[in-house]
């Protein structure tokens, strides 16, 4: 079965600056889908960036962009000139053949101003 | 209008009663899940649907129970074999393949007493 960890239970960054949440997945399977999601105060589930396993270049989505080491089995996001609003938390999610999806733990993300 | 709609936003119930959360959606995808989150904590799998009228247990299958008799409904019933029913429950669907993102309903706040 598939695993995905977020070793940073919280994480601080000053607005306007840069920050990269962890994540590392395992798997047996040649073929699967990696996912971020942003999750408000309200609860709501906001997709962000989509890395596809036989992607050779990084996803990048505005802001958001995916630093992708397959050899590692990790799939950290930057998040680039921080604001206030992307205080939430971030789950890193990963689908498989199989097609079921499955998260981590999450980070707590607070935009300090 | 597409999206996923999940009612009601909040439910109250009983010790020793089932309880049976609504997901529709109107996207017009195959595949469609079930997820529980606690307090702080990340998205875990609790079942999830390929096709009308089959559908596979995932992390936290114990205690619920699913059916998918369409393909635009995937109910949840949390029975009362649930030892801690208490908790906030996502629904999502998708399209089938890896590389497609899910897309989430707004959520069932469910509190059992």
């Amino acid at each position: 079965a598939q695993k995905i960890t977020q070793t940073q239970p919280g994480m601080f960054v000053q607005e306007k600056e840069a920050v990269t949440l962890d994540c590392t997945y395992d798997t047996s399977d040649p073929s699967y889908g990696l996912f971020w999601y942003k999750q408000p105060s309200s609860g709501e589930m906001i997709f962000l960036i989509y890395q596809g396993s036989y992607d050779q270049q990084n996803a990048t989505e505005g802001r958001y962009s995916l630093n992708f080491q397959k050899a590692r089995k990790s799939a950290n996001l930057v998040i680039s000139a921080s604001q206030l609003g992307d205080s939430a938390m971030y789950f890193c999610a990963m689908r498989a053949y199989s097609g079921d999806m499955r998260f981590g733990a999450g980070t707590r993300l607070t935009v300090k101003p | 209008d597409g999206g996923i709609t999940q009612s009601p936003k909040y439910l109250f119930r009983k010790e020793g009663q089932n309880v049976t959360l609504s997901c529709e959606q109107n996207l017009n995808h195959d595949a469609m899940y079930w997820y529980r989150q606690d307090p702080g904590q990340g998205l875990r799998l609790i079942y999830y649907s390929q096709i009308v009228n089959d559908f596979q247990k995932g992390d936290i299958a114990e205690g619920y129970s699913v059916s998918r008799e369409k393909k635009e409904s995937f109910p949840l019933t949390v029975t009362s074999a649930q030892k801690n029913p208490t908790a906030f429950y996502l629904c999502a669907s998708s399209t089938r393949g890896v590389g497609y993102e899910q897309y989430f309903g707004p959520g069932t706040r469910l509190t059992v007493t």
